[in-house]
């Protein structure tokens, strides 16, 4: 079974800074995605980014960008320029690109404030 | 576009009590529908999955069940309550098939069980 492990229960960051938030995974599978969501005070989880496992080159949506080591398991979120609106929880999540439920496994999440 | 409804948004409940949460989807056919429940604080846990009307997938054994009627409809339920029961409680909807398909979640229901 995989598993996902957000090592950091809480960050902080400076409005205008830049801060990335660290996602590891464990997977014997060889294709799967990977994502980051954003789930905000109101509780409704939103999709930030989305990584194929294929790809080598990293994602990127704006100011979030992800730093994907396929080798290192490791699925780490950047977010420049941060804003107050980005304060959330976040996690990360790994589907197998395998099966037909298509199921998420997510890790315990990282919760995010910014400082004005 | 596909929407997702969750009712009710709010539920209090005592102990022994029955419990019917239910989400549907509009906009779309035939999705993969998932029922979520996370805990205060904590990461989301996976309870059940469907991939078509009537078959339902476990992830978590416990005293809920889930079933799904029509194809666009999802139902959690418990005969009796548990105080471990209390949590936030998410639907979520995704297309079939192959690609990096997201999961589209719902607005949650807050449970609490007294």
């Amino acid at each position: 079974a995989q598993t996902v492990t957000q090592s950091q229960p809480e960050m902080s960051v400076q409005e205008a800074e830049t801060v990335t938030l660290s996602c590891t995974y464990d997977t014997s599978e060889s294709d799967y995605y990977l994502f980051w969501y954003k789930q905000p005070p109101s509780r409704q989880m939103i999709l930030v980014i989305r990584q194929e496992a294929y790809k080598q080159q990293n994602a990127t949506e704006n100011r979030f960008s992800v730093n994907f080591q396929k080798a290192a398991k490791s699925f780490s979120l950047k977010i420049s320029d941060s804003q107050l609106g980005d304060a959330a929880m976040y996690f990360c999540a790994y589907r197998s690109a395998y099966g037909s439920a298509r199921q998420l496994t997510f890790g315990s999440g990282t919760q995010l404030t910014v400082l004005p | 576009s596909q929407t997702i409804h969750q009712w009710p948004a709010t539920l209090v409940q005592p102990v022994g009590s029955p419990l019917s949460l239910e989400c549907t989807v509009e906009g779309t056919s035939n999705p993969n529908l998932y029922w979520y429940r996370q805990a205060a604080g904590r990461g989301l846990q996976l309870l059940f999955y469907s991939v078509g009307i009537g078959q339902i997938s476990s992830e978590v054994p416990q005293n809920l069940s889930a079933s799904r009627p029509q194809d666009r409809q999802f139902i959690l339920s418990s005969k009796k309550l548990l105080l471990s029961d209390s949590g936030f409680y998410l639907c979520a909807w995704s297309l079939k098939g192959g690609g990096s398909y997201e999961q589209y979640f719902g607005p949650g229901t807050r449970l609490t069980v007294t």
